[in-house]
């Protein structure tokens, strides 16, 4: 069982928006700005989308969005495109102890 | 431009050790904190360790500790991670990853990733 909860799978027609949430504790999510989010493909090493929990590294689209709300971090993808489709992972730090946390990842299937 | 390439993966029998390597490139090595991270067969991402910059302090996942050793060489730009007295549940890709800030002691952030080496425990 994963330390951050996600949806195993949402979906979402072409031009639409999905979001996925990231529930964590008051440990990790809730107490620390360091909540990341990663894409993989299937065979492919991960890809950094998202970090500090809003922030979007240069280059990636700005159809991707980051937000948090209490132990909740959340990623929205605008405008949905067939390239989309992929395994997105949330990860947070969670103090020296436990240091870091992944979600179970979201499979996001574009209809 | 930034790369990280892991090499010594394998098939090793329950109870045996292996050594995987991750040479860093395009990057001041030394002043970057490193991560392990693996991926079971059809499963999630797992944080497994992490070295700090200097190699001062290291951190791992419960799942590991006692068994796995991370170190890196910032004179060859080359993470390590030792493992000793593997398992079955151990088998999993294995991706060596830089994080995000400079001299960092925390998980900021995981970037870039390498293309990860396939670690098999069975006999």
């Amino acid at each position: 069982q994963s330390a951050l909860t996600q949806p195993a799978s949402v979906s979402g027609s072409p031009g639409q928006s999905i979001t996925i949430s990231c529930t964590g504790t008051s440990s990790d999510v809730g107490s620390y700005n360091l909540v990341s989010w990663y894409q993989q493909y299937p065979g492919k090493a991960p890809k950094l989308m998202i970090y500090e929990g809003s922030k979007r590294p240069s280059g990636v689209s700005n159809r991707f969005s980051g937000s948090k709300s209490g132990n909740t971090a959340s990623l929205t993808i605008s405008g949905l495109q067939a390239e989309d489709e992929a395994d997105y992972y949330c990860c947070s730090y969670a103090g020296s102890s436990t240091f870091g946390v992944f979600g179970g990842g979201t499979k996001l299937t574009v209809l | 431009q930034v790369q990280l390439v892991e090499s010594g993966g394998g098939v090793v029998q329950p109870g045996g050790s292996l050594r995987l390597s991750c040479a860093a490139s395009g990057f001041t090595f030394s002043i970057y904190g490193m991560h392990w991270v693996r991926q079971a067969p059809g499963k999630g991402l797992e944080w497994v360790a992490f070295i700090q910059y200097d190699g001062s302090n290291k951190y791992y996942a419960d799942s590991v500790k006692g068994r796995f050793t991370i170190s890196r060489d910032n004179s060859k730009n080359t993470l390590y991670l030792q493992m000793n007295s593997l398992r079955a549940e151990d088998t999993a890709v294995y991706y060596c990853a830089k994080d995000g800030l400079r001299y960092s002691f925390v998980l900021n952030w995981f970037d870039p990733w390498g293309q990860g080496t396939l670690v098999t425990v069975s006999s």
